[in-house]
């Protein structure tokens, strides 16, 4: 069945790179099937999309923090990464790595994994 | 792009039948009918409920349906359940190629 990992250090100093991978397990990026990519959530807050990858590499970014990611993809080893620069107290949330739906239906997230949660503070 | 507007909090008894909506705006949810909606239970991650307004993903109850009117999305939640109590965002699609989530509804069986 399908699972996805979130994974990287839970603590980080504020102006550093934030930097989180997901393994996916269960299902193939490289199939094409689906779009990956990243949603957070401040403690305590709603949810907020940062971003979306396809197996080809194509991205799609929130506008708001497009300057601060970037996401990528190894279809090789099934895997998502997440990598946001100068990060401030503000990005401490849940990082939830997701599946989003294709086709018809794109801007779905049918599945996402367990999170992780990000403090950022020195 | 703003935020989807969502009520704060919403209550029922067991049994009963509530809704919750999501106000957006005619670029997003006014253009498009993908709107979703995710349920939510503490430090637990969101689950999809809705998508495409009124769909409804295998293995959710037949007690959640949704629609859309205008900028207006809606989630309906019939014969009210213990477990139905969480907090609950709306999603949709935004030019260009963006989405956008509800501030987020608590759920309250009482």
């Amino acid at each position: 069945h399908l699972q996805l990992q979130e994974s990287g250090p839970g603590l980080v100093k504020p102006s550093e790179t934030l930097s989180l991978t997901c393994t996916v397990s269960g299902d193939s990026i490289g199939s094409g099937r689906y779009y990956w990519g990243w949603i957070r959530q401040p403690p305590g807050k709603g949810l907020e999309w940062i971003g979306t990858i396809y197996y080809t590499g194509t991205t799609y970014y929130n506008p708001s923090l497009k300057s601060q990611v970037t996401i990528s993809v190894d279809t090789s080893k099934n895997q998502v990464s997440l990598k946001m620069n100068s990060v401030t107290a503000a990005d401490t949330a849940v990082y939830y790595c997701m599946r989003q739906s294709t086709g018809s239906y794109q801007w779905t997230f049918d599945f996402w994994g367990q999170g992780i949660l990000v403090t950022v503070s020195s | 792009q703003s935020a989807l507007t969502q009520p704060a909090s919403v209550s029922g008894s067991p049994g009963q039948s509530i809704t919750i909506s999501c106000t957006g705006t005619s670029s997003d949810i006014g253009s498009y009918n993908l709107v979703s909606w995710y349920q939510q239970h503490p430090g637990k991650p969101p689950k999809l409920m809705i998508y495409a307004v009124s769909q409804r993903p295998s293995g959710v109850s037949g007690r959640f349906s949704g629609s859309k009117s205008a900028n207006t999305a809606t989630l309906t939640i019939s014969g009210l359940q213990a477990e139905d109590e969480a907090d609950y965002y709306c999603c949709s699609y935004a030019p260009t190629s963006t989405v956008v989530f509800g501030g987020g509804t608590k759920l309250t069986v009482l």
